[in-house]
């Protein structure tokens, strides 16, 4: 059974950067075919893509957060990160970590979210 | 971007109750169409993926059907763990988009 778990500070200040990590578990992130991901959700709000990483290493990110946004595996602790520079109160969120399927890109696993509250 | 667009935003019935929910693409996306259920609190979870493929586990009152840009989630008989709020998504192209959400509450 794989399992994701989120880690990383839950307050950041504004204009800082938003870095957090997603160990896996019951899998590996460098083998098969799934798409690492990064979901966001504001609170009473919808979820929101910001991006992932594929099992070959390459990332696809939301174009509304791309200048901002990076996504990386690290395989030797069996994590993906992520950093968000330049983080404002609309950054504000729970953040979730996923793994996606490939090819449909269905999300089959998720974290239990994290909460990044942005304030000074 | 391609935007996801849920009817109803919320919707009461009671137990027992078949319950539609509506998904519409704003182009076509031909079956890239994945519905997952959210409870307060928790990460949502999959219900259905590539338009009408039951995810494992999921109970079989859960169906799915559409293609192209318009797309239903069907609860044949809702049952008292299903009130949540269900969340369409289009993995055809990129950003992945959600729909808005749909609430179902118990009348």
């Amino acid at each position: 059974q794989v399992q994701l778990r989120e880690s990383g500070p839950g307050l950041v200040k504004p204009s800082q950067t938003l870095s957090l990590s997603c160990t896996v578990s019951g899998g590996s992130v460098s083998s098969g075919s799934y798409y690492w991901s990064w979901i966001r959700q504001p609170a009473g709000k919808g979820l929101e893509w910001i991006g992932h990483i594929y099992t070959s290493g390459s990332t696809t990110y939301n174009p509304s957060l791309k200048s901002r946004v990076t996504i990386s595996v690290d395989t030797s602790k069996n994590q993906f990160s992520l950093k968000l520079n330049s983080v404002t109160a609309a950054d504000t969120a729970v953040y979730y970590c996923a793994r996606a399927q490939w090819p449909v890109r269905h999300v089959d696993y998720w974290g239990q979210g994290t909460l990044v509250t942005v304030s000074s | 971007d391609i935007q996801m667009t849920q009817s109803p935003s919320s919707l009461s019935a009671s137990v027992g109750d078949r319950v539609t929910i509506t998904c519409r693409a704003s182009q076509t996306i031909t079956s890239y169409l994945n519905w997952y259920q959210q409870k307060p609190g928790k990460a949502p979870k999959l219900l259905i993926y590539a338009a009408s493929s039951l995810q494992s586990g999921v109970p079989s009152r859960f169906s799915g059907s559409g293609s192209g840009t318009d797309f239903t989630l069907t609860i044949s008989s809702l049952q008292p763990e299903d009130f949540a709020t269900y969340y369409c998504q289009q993995s055809d192209t990129s950003p992945l988009t959600f729909g808005g959400g749909t609430k179902v509450e118990i009348k």
